[in-house]
């Protein structure tokens, strides 16, 4: 059964750094990837959809990366701003094609 | 403007009472689906539907009922029956099962 673990649950980062967002799932037979954003009391955004057959995905300064062999995806944020605070999850789906979440990454950047 | 909307943004439920949570999609998605948010944890599935008139449990299915009438809605109805229904809940559909999903902006709803 397909399990999405995000270590760590909060990270504060001065504004401008680069930074890195871990995902780990234990099932390596995924059909895809996918990370999305959540500000407070807000729905989700997706930001970037990887898939199995890809290694990389980018989108403006977010680039999503998938290792299937080692069960793990990292999403990197380039020149980090205020703007950018957000909790960051990502999510797999199972063998039935349901998503499967992890708890997310609680991102704060400071000015 | 394409997009998902949910109704109403916050929601006040007395014990007993059943509620009916809208969703609504005008982005011709096929796939509609219903996630409970608890603090601290990931996203957890109620029920999803990948074509009118047909609707599949998730993993939380006990204590909620929905129907799917027409492509475009998805009302999700939380039951007496569900003992801790106090959550934030979010609708989101896509093109197909494996597609990106798009999020309506959630209900918080209160138990009293």
């Amino acid at each position: 059964k397909q399990e999405v673990t995000q270590i760590p649950a909060a990270l504060s980062v001065p504004e401008g750094e680069n930074l890195v967002l871990n995902c780990s799932f234990t099932d390596s037979a995924i059909y895809n990837l996918q990370w999305f954003r959540q500000d407070p009391g807000k729905g989700l955004t997706s930001l970037l959809l990887i898939q199995s057959s890809q290694r990389e995905q980018t989108s403006g300064r977010l680039n999503a990366s998938l290792d299937k062999s080692s069960g793990r995806s990292t999403l990197y944020i380039a020149a980090s701003q205020p703007g950018d605070s957000a909790t960051y999850l990502c999510a797999a789906p199972d063998s039935n094609y349901q998503l499967i979440w992890g708890a997310g990454t609680k991102l704060i950047i400071k000015p | 403007d394409g997009g998902i909307t949910q109704s109403p943004k916050y929601l006040f439920r007395k014990e007993g009472q059943n509620v009916t949570l809208s969703c609504e999609q005008n982005l011709n998605h096929d796939a509609m689906y219903w996630y409970r948010q608890d603090p601290g944890q990931g996203l957890r599935l109620i029920y999803y539907s990948q074509i009118v008139n047909d609707f599949q449990k998730g993993d939380i299915a006990e204590g909620y009922s929905v129907s799917r009438e027409k492509k475009e809605s998805f009302p999700l109805t939380v039951t007496s029956a569900q003992k801790n229904p106090t959550a934030f809940y979010l609708c989101a559909s896509s093109i197909g099962s494996l597609d990106t999903q798009y999020f309506g902006p959630g209900t918080r709803l209160t138990v009293l």
